[in-house]
C-alpha cells in the first residue's frame, strides 16, 4: 500500500485563489518531504525540500511566496499555491524519504492542478 | 552537479518483445544511489529499484531486470516479454548519499514506452 499520501488528486480552482495540496506520511515520521512539479510530458522539476519545523529550501527560481511551503509535523507537509494563475496549472507531486537508511524515496499519488 | 541523461525520449514495442531503457549519469560523488520509477497514465511515481554505488550486482526481479556499470556510469532497464501494462513513462534518478539538505534526486527526462498488443 501507499507509504505517501496526497491529497486532493486532483483540484480545479478560479484565478487568484488559493489552493493547498496535502502529502502525508503514513506510518512513519518524515523530517524532510520534497515538492515536484511535473508539466505534461516533462521531467520532475524540484521546488522545494521542505523540512520539519523550520523554513523550507527553495530551489532556484521558485517563487517562496508563490509556493508556500509548510511542514509543520512529522507527517504532513502542505504545499499551497497562493493567487493561481492559469499558468500554475501542473502536477504537483510530493515525496518522503522511508527506511532504516533514508535512502529509499517514495512519492505520493500526485495531484492535478488545473487554474481557470 | 549531478546530471541523468535518458537518451530515448519514446520507445514503441509490440507485446512480448523486449524493451531496454537506457540511463547515463554525472556525478562528482564516489557514493550515491539511482533509482528507477515508473509512471503510468494516472501520474502517480512507481518505485521500482534503488541501488547503491557500491553495489555493481545486476538484479532481476520478475520481467525487470537491471544493468548497473560503474565504469560507464550507466544503469540500464530492461524489461522482458513486455506487456501492455508495462506502458508508462519511466524515470530514471540519482541521489547523493544522505546530507543534511536532505536526499535530493535529480531525474532523467523520461522515457515513454508504448506496449502494443
Amino acid at each position: 500500500g501507499a507509504v505517501v499520501s496526497q491529497h486532493p488528486s486532483w483540484v480545479i480552482c478560479k484565478s487568484g485563489t488559493s489552493v493547498k495540496i496535502e502529502c502525508r506520511s503514513l506510518d512513519f515520521q518524515a523530517t524532510t518531504m520534497f515538492w515536484y512539479r511535473q508539466f505534461p510530458k516533462q521531467s520532475l522539476m524540484l521546488m522545494a525540500t521542505s523540512n520539519e519545523g523550520s523554513k523550507a529550501t527553495y530551489e532556484q527560481g521558485v517563487e517562496k511566496d508563490k509556493f508556500l511551503i509548510n511542514h509543520a509535523s512529522l507527517t504532513l507537509s502542505t504545499l499551497t499555491v497562493t493567487s493561481a494563475h492559469p499558468e500554475d496549472s501542473s502536477f504537483y507531486i510530493c515525496s518522503a524519504r522511508v527506511g532504516p537508511d533514508g535512502n529509499t524515496i517514495y512519492f505520493g499519488e500526485g495531484s492535478w492542478l488545473t487554474v481557470v | 552537479a549531478q546530471k541523468v541523461t535518458q537518451a530515448q525520449t519514446e520507445i514503441s514495442v509490440v507485446e512480448k518483445e523486449d524493451v531496454t531503457l537506457d540511463c547515463v549519469y554525472e556525478t562528482r560523488d564516489t557514493t550515491y544511489y539511482l533509482f528507477w520509477y515508473k509512471q503510468p497514465p494516472s501520474g502517480e511515481l512507481v518505485f521500482l529499484i534503488r541501488r547503491n554505488s557500491f553495489d555493481e550486482q545486476n538484479e532481476i526481479s520478475g520481467r525487470y531486470s537491471w544493468n548497473f556499470q560503474k565504469s560507464t556510469s550507466s544503469f540500464n532497464f530492461t524489461i522482458t516479454a513486455s506487456q501492455v501494462v508495462d506502458s508508462a513513462v519511466y524515470f530514471c534518478a540519482l541521489s547523493e548519499v544522505l546530507k543534511a539538505a536532505g536526499n535530493k534526486l535529480t531525474f532523467g527526462g523520461g522515457t515513454r514506452v508504448l506496449v502494443k498488443p
